[in-house]
């Protein structure tokens, strides 16, 4: 069955430090998004990414964060300079025309 | 008044049981509602699509929608131990393609053997 697959699975950067979350989406899948979980608290949305560029994104994701889909199956999160409140579950999502969104298992991001 | 409202929980049942989860929403633009499962430290992973109100049926899940009370509901029947999860509510005022989902705070469901 096809999935979301996310690398790492975990990453630890001291603050300050840029780090850059990869995801591979669903092979066919055309809409690409990020979602973040800080321990405890609900899933939120990040950004939404379709033809190569954002269609919609939140409050959270301000000008330290940036997403890319360098070579038509990567997609990537970088986050320039990492805070402390940074730290959380990253969550990579797809979906295809008209389907529902897939997530990937997540990259547990801890900055200290 | 949040979007999306959901008990945290923890809910605990007995082996067998049938559970009922809830989420109330306050945005009547959301058209599209979905239940995922997350197990702990893992992705969400989807159990019940559904557009508008009505019900849904899948194996020992059903899902509910009412519109007109901003109310959706998840059932399982015949609750097992592997069911035990954070059970997650999320809607979309569009379809899943293009519109963000706003997601409730998530249920903790326990099943006992």
């Amino acid at each position: 069955e096809p999935e979301v697959t996310q690398t790492p699975s975990h990453q630890v950067t001291q603050m300050g430090q840029e780090v850059i979350l990869r995801c591979v989406p669903i092979s066919n899948h055309l809409y690409f998004y990020w979602y973040r979980q800080i321990l405890g608290q609900k899933v939120e949305f990040l950004v939404s990414f379709y033809n190569n560029e954002i269609s919609e994104k939140s409050e959270i994701f301000d000008d330290q964060f940036s997403v890319e889909r360098p070579d038509g199956s990567n997609f990537t999160l970088k986050i320039r300079s990492t805070k402390l409140e940074d730290s959380a579950m990253y969550f990579c999502a797809s979906s295809g025309a008209n389907t529902e969104a897939f997530f990937g298992q997540g990259t547990r991001l801890t900055v200290v | 008044q949040k979007e999306v409202e959901q008990d945290p929980g923890p809910l605990s049942v007995p082996e067998g049981a049938i559970v009922s989860l809830n989420c109330t929403y306050s945005n009547s633009a959301f058209q599209y509602f979905m239940w995922y499962r997350q197990y702990s430290r893992k992705g969400p992973e989807l159990l019940m699509y559904t557009y508008s109100s009505g019900n849904k049926e899948d194996g020992r899940f059903t899902a509910q929608v009412d519109k007109s009370s901003k109310y959706i509901s998840l059932f399982i029947r015949d609750s097992q131990p592997s069911d035990s999860a954070t059970y997650l509510c999320a809607m979309s005022k569009t379809s899943g393609n293009t519109g963000k989902l706003i997601f409730g705070q998530g249920t903790t469901l326990q099943v006992k053997p």
